[in-house]
């Protein structure tokens, strides 16, 4: 069965400084989606990505998915406290033939002030 | 204001005792979910509905029971909940299976 792996599990950087997540699958990748968890709260949709190569941004936070549609990388510039949560990545379902999701164990993501 | 809602949000109960929380959205998605979310393990579909009458087993069903009679609506049973059960519960909706899902607030259950 498929399995994405997220590194790093957890990250603490100073307010202003560049992160990257990456996520990555045991499968080609079909479609890719980043969702942002704040603590205890249910997840926001951040951006899908279906084709290899292809590259999204919202304000500061710009996904990736590789050429081989392997692995996709999230990248935020100028990390803002408001940036923190854990990030997660999961994958679309029909890789699996069904409608099952599965997602990565999630990035938690604490800035500092 | 489109969005998901779970109840209840906090639940602490006994072994054995049967349970219910409920999940409606008010988009009429097709495409409904349940998730649990636990330390380390990330969040695991239980599982999910592509349309009224239509459910089907997520990658943890065991101990879980679901019914979609209506659209908007779908309720995650407990017949007879164990403390392994103990956890974060997740609803989603989606316009269709392929497409961006909406989350609810979550439910945390506690099994003594």
């Amino acid at each position: 069965s498929q399995e994405l792996e997220q590194s790093p599990q957890s990250l603490i950087v100073q307010e202003g400084k560049n992160l990257t997540i990456n996520c990555t699958s045991s499968k080609t990748l079909y479609g890719l989606y980043w969702y942002k968890q704040k603590y205890g709260e249910g997840l926001i949709f951040l951006m899908m990505l279906q084709k290899g190569g292809e590259e999204k941004s919202h304000e500061k936070i710009t996904a990736k998915l590789d050429e081989k549609k392997q692995q996709s990388s999230l990248h935020i510039t100028a990390s803002q406290p408001s940036h923190a949560g854990i990030y997660l990545c999961g994958a679309d379902p029909t890789t699996s033939g069904t409608y099952k999701y599965i997602f990565g164990t999630g990035t938690r993501l604490k800035v500092l002030a | 204001e489109a969005q998901v809602t779970q109840n209840p949000r906090y639940l602490i109960t006994v072994t054995g005792k049967k349970l219910t929380v409920t999940c409606s959205q008010n988009m009429n998605h097709e495409y409904m979910s349940w998730y649990r979310q636990d330390p380390g393990l990330g969040l695991r579909q239980i599982y999910y509905s592509m349309n009224v009458e239509v459910t089907d087993k997520g990658d943890v069903p065991e101990g879980y029971k679901v019914s979609r009679k209506e659209k908007r609506n779908f309720p995650l049973i407990l017949e007879s909940p164990s403390p392994n059960q103990t956890s974060l519960y997740f609803c989603a909706s989606s316009l269709q299976g392929l497409n961006e899902q909406f989350f609810g607030p979550g439910t945390r259950l506690t099994v003594l």
